[in-house]
Parts: C-alpha cells; sequence; structure tokens
C-alpha cells in the first residue's frame, strides 16, 4: 500500500525556518518524481515544487523561489522542504504527493495526509 | 502560467442529481487535466485524469470529458459520499496549476 507521511510542521516567527518530512512507503520511490503542494485555511490548492526521481531537475513557484528547498534522500525514502525567510503567507496544510509519471502530463496519484505550518509572531 | 476556472464556485444539490462541474484553461492543455475531491480536513483525491480516464476505484458514476481548453467533471447521481469539493488541474506545464474549487452542497 502506497503511503506518505508528512512531518515537521509546527508554529514558527515570520522570518523563521522549517523543515518538512515526507516519508514514502510501498513503491519505489526513488522512481518516482514528488512534489509539495500547499493550502492556505479555508482556500484552494497551490503546487509549491517539484524533484525529479533522478534529482536532475527541481522547479519552484515564483511565489517561494529564493527561499524554499526541495530535496530527497532515496536510500530514506523520504523528501524534504526546507523553508526559510517564512513569512505570514505560508501559513497553510503542506502536502507531499506522487506523480503519477515523469515530467509533465501525469496527475498527482497519491497525496499524504498534510502537515500544518503556521507563521506567526 | 496557466489559469484554470472552474464553475459554479459552489453548488447545491440532492442526493440522486446529476451534477456537472466545468473548468477552462486560459490556453489549450490537449487532455491533460485531472479532477480530484477533498473532503474536509483530509487530503484531496484523484478521480480523473488525462480529462476523461477514471482513477482506478472510483464509481463510474463520475465521468470527465474535455479537451483544449474546456472541460467537465459529471457526477451521474449523486451520493450522501459526495458532497465534497472538487478541484481541476492541468498537468502541462509547471507550474501545475489547480482551478479555484468547486464545493458541492446538499441541498
Amino acid at each position: 500500500e502506497v503511503q506518505l507521511v508528512e512531518s515537521g510542521g509546527g508554529l514558527v516567527q515570520p522570518g523563521g525556518s522549517l523543515r518538512l518530512s515526507c516519508a514514502a512507503s510501498g513503491f519505489t520511490f526513488s522512481s518516482y518524481w514528488m512534489h509539495w503542494v500547499r493550502q492556505a485555511p479555508g482556500k484552494g490548492l497551490v503546487w509549491v515544487s517539484r524533484f525529479s526521481s533522478d534529482g536532475s531537475t527541481t522547479n519552484y513557484a515564483d511565489s517561494v523561489k529564493g527561499r524554499f528547498t526541495i530535496s530527497r534522500d532515496n536510500a530514506k525514502n523520504t523528501l524534504y522542504l526546507q523553508m526559510n525567510s517564512l513569512r505570514a503567507e505560508d501559513t497553510a496544510v503542506y502536502y507531499c504527493a506522487r506523480d503519477g509519471g515523469y515530467s509533465n502530463g501525469y496527475p498527482f496519484d497519491y497525496w499524504g495526509q498534510g502537515t500544518l505550518v503556521t507563521v506567526s509572531s | 502560467d496557466i489559469q484554470m476556472t472552474q464553475s459554479p464556485s459552489s453548488l447545491s444539490a440532492s442526493v440522486g442529481d446529476r451534477v456537472t462541474i466545468t473548468c477552462r484553461a486560459s490556453q489549450s492543455i490537449s487532455t491533460y487535466l485531472n479532477w480530484y475531491k477533498q473532503k474536509p480536513g483530509k487530503a484531496p483525491k484523484l478521480l480523473i485524469y488525462a480529462a476523461s480516464s477514471l482513477q482506478s476505484g472510483v464509481p463510474s458514476r463520475f465521468s470527465g470529458s474535455g479537451s483544449g481548453t474546456d472541460f467537465s467533471l459529471t457526477i451521474s447521481s449523486l451520493q450522501p459520499e459526495d458532497f465534497a469539493t472538487y478541484y481541476c488541474q492541468q498537468s502541462y506545464i509547471i507550474p501545475r496549476t489547480f482551478g479555484q474549487g468547486t464545493k458541492v452542497e446538499i441541498k
């Protein structure tokens, strides 16, 4: 059974940092592109970042470029999101999601349960 | 970025009703269009991919159609578990943009 379990969320002050983790199981993690998607309270889904299976490609939404860094450890079956210079508008539930294929053209076929990040003083 | 616009933003319907939600892309995305369902406090769940392909395990009352810029999701006979928010998403290009969501409520 495919499982994605996020952790690392919490309350952080503006300007602070947080690292999210997404532990994957039930599939060959190293073969799949992975994404982060966020959802502010009461709002819609917003794509944040993606990381290719082989580590050659990373992409970011303009709103987080230069502040967030996506990475992965295929030996640990874990995806990460390092979030620096956090702002109030980064407050959201952060989901990791598996890409159903590679590059473009495929849906997010599995999602984690999400981890809440709250940026507030 | 490709803008995805859903309509309506919300709707009220009864169990057994036929419901259709539309999604329009700001440029052609071929059939790289996916639909997700989300219940409050839960993660989104994939329903339809490539505009019209039903994800494994999804009931056949869900169907999708369209290509280019105009797409639709239809629920042929609304069931109690279908009351949720539905999102379309393009997988044509990065950034992978979503529609704003359509909340399906009980009438």
